[in-house]
């Protein structure tokens, strides 16, 4: 069965920093591509950070640009993304996504994991 | 960057009856990078539809997709309850990922 889950997620202050964490099962993540996206309370889906199955290339929302890092293990079945510097309006839901190769679109996705910065 | 424009914002129609739904991007997209999404609250959302036109698995026949450069439309045929929720387009240009706004579909 494919999963992923997402940990990490908590209360920061603004300027802060957390380090979320998706483990991915039930499929060869390290043939996969995958993102992280993330969902504001009450509000739509934006895209927020991309990473190549072997790590090579990595793309980002130019909101999060500079301040977030996605990365991942593939030894560890585990992807990350490391944010930074962090705003109230990044207040949001995050979700990572397995990338559906060659289609530009995310055909599994995890529940998500809730980040609150606020002072 | 591609906008993707979706409309209406909310629509309200009862089980059984057909949903129209559209998404307008602001510049030509590959349909092969067009997808829609389904999303029930509290739940993450569930890919519905990649390549414009194509079913992921396991979704229903009711679902259907279509269009090409600008113009893309999700059509539900005959509405089932399960049915009610938001949806998303979202597209990739190579570089960037965006979503629609979504469109509502609610209950009448």
């Amino acid at each position: 069965q494919v999963h992923l889950v997402e940990s990490g997620g908590g209360v920061v202050q603004p300027g802060g920093s957390l380090r979320l964490s998706c483990a991915a099962s039930g499929f060869t993540f390290s043939s996969s591509a995958m993102h992280w996206v993330r969902q504001a309370p009450g509000k739509g889906l934006e895209w927020v950070a991309h990473m190549r199955s072997d790590g090579s290339k990595e793309l980002y929302a130019d909101s999060v640009k500079g301040r977030f890092t996605i990365s991942r293990d593939n030894s560890k079945n585990t992807l990350y993304l490391q944010t930074n510097s962090l705003r109230p309006e990044d207040t949001a839901v995050y979700y990572c996504a397995k990338d559906l190769w060659g289609f530009g679109a995310f055909d599994i996705w995890g529940q998500g994991t809730m980040v609150t910065v606020s002072s | 960057e591609v906008v993707l424009t979706q409309s209406p914002g909310t629509v309200s129609l009862s089980p059984g009856e057909r949903a129209t739904l559209s998404c307008r991007a602001s510049q030509s997209v590959r349909a092969r990078h067009l997808a829609w999404y389904q999303q029930k609250p509290g739940q993450a959302p569930r890919l519905l539809i990649y390549d414009a036109s194509s079913r992921a698995t396991g979704i229903a026949d009711r679902f259907s997709g279509s269009g090409s450069g600008t113009d893309f439309t999700l059509t539900i045929s005959r509405l089932e309850p399960e049915d009610f929720a938001v949806y998303y387009c979202q597209q990739f240009d190579g570089a960037r990922y965006t979503f629609g706004q979504g469109t509502k579909l609610q209950i009448k």
